[in-house]
């Protein structure tokens, strides 16, 4: 199985900074013959299920605000959230979907200072 | 839009089977593969297994040998039934949709599963 690591489990940031979270993948999920990464970064809120925030990495879903922005290849990547906002509190997750099973980070909580 | 609407039974004692179902709204079972996904309370993503539109079907190992999922094209529906639950199958479920080499995109509003005697 894939090993998804992401730091930190949790961190605060105040109001319009920048959040900042990582996730490092036990093997490589990027796929040399297309060059793209099978990285995904999930939005959870309480009480919700999780929703797909950024695909290939870097790729925002439709709908998603451009201050989500999701960059790395191969084992290491990164979620930045510039600007944050109260509505970005939640639990993110990264996830890879290389290979079965897939499977996901063990999530990072973003709070308020 | 796809919407996926979940439902089953919410309280199991130990050695009871886990059985919830999911209905498609929005979209066929064509083209897509359809997961389930549990989180234990307070904690993180667990991928159980999925089905394909054609009916194959992949399990994380962990769970494979107590899980079956299965599809009913004319309601538009897949399931999951998880044999011999103990406390630490007490979760959320969740089923959720894929494309082919795509992430989750479409999740169901999730299911509390909790076992107890």
């Amino acid at each position: 199985d894939i090993v998804m690591t992401q730091s930190p489990d949790s961190l605060a940031v105040s109001l319009g900074e920048w959040a900042t979270i990582n996730c490092k993948s036990s093997q490589s999920v990027l796929y040399s013959s297309n060059n793209k990464n099978y990285l995904a970064w999930y939005q959870q809120k309480p009480g919700q299920p999780p929703k797909l925030l950024i695909y290939w990495a870097s790729t925002r879903e439709s709908g998603v605000p451009d201050r989500f922005t999701g960059s790395g290849s191969g084992t290491d990547f990164t979620l930045t959230i510039s600007s944050l906002q109260a509505e970005d509190v939640a639990v993110y997750y990264c996830q890879q979907y290389f290979n079965t099973p897939r499977t996901f980070g063990q999530g990072t909580k973003l709070e308020i200072k | 839009q796809v919407q996926l609407q979940q439902w089953g039974a919410g309280l199991l004692k130990p050695s009871q089977t886990v059985s919830l179902t999911c209905a498609v709204y929005g979209g066929s079972l064509s083209g897509s593969y359809w997961s389930w996904i549990r989180q234990p309370p307070g904690k993180g993503l667990e991928w159980i297994g999925e089905i394909s539109h054609t009916g194959g079907t992949n399990f994380n190992p962990s769970l494979k040998s107590r899980v079956t999922i299965s599809l009913d094209t004319s309601k538009n529906q897949f399931s999951l039934r998880l044999l011999f639950v103990t406390a630490a199958d007490t979760a959320v479920y969740y089923c959720a949709r894929r494309k082919a080499a795509a992430p989750f995109d479409h999740w169901g509003q999730g299911t509390l599963v909790t076992v107890s005697s």
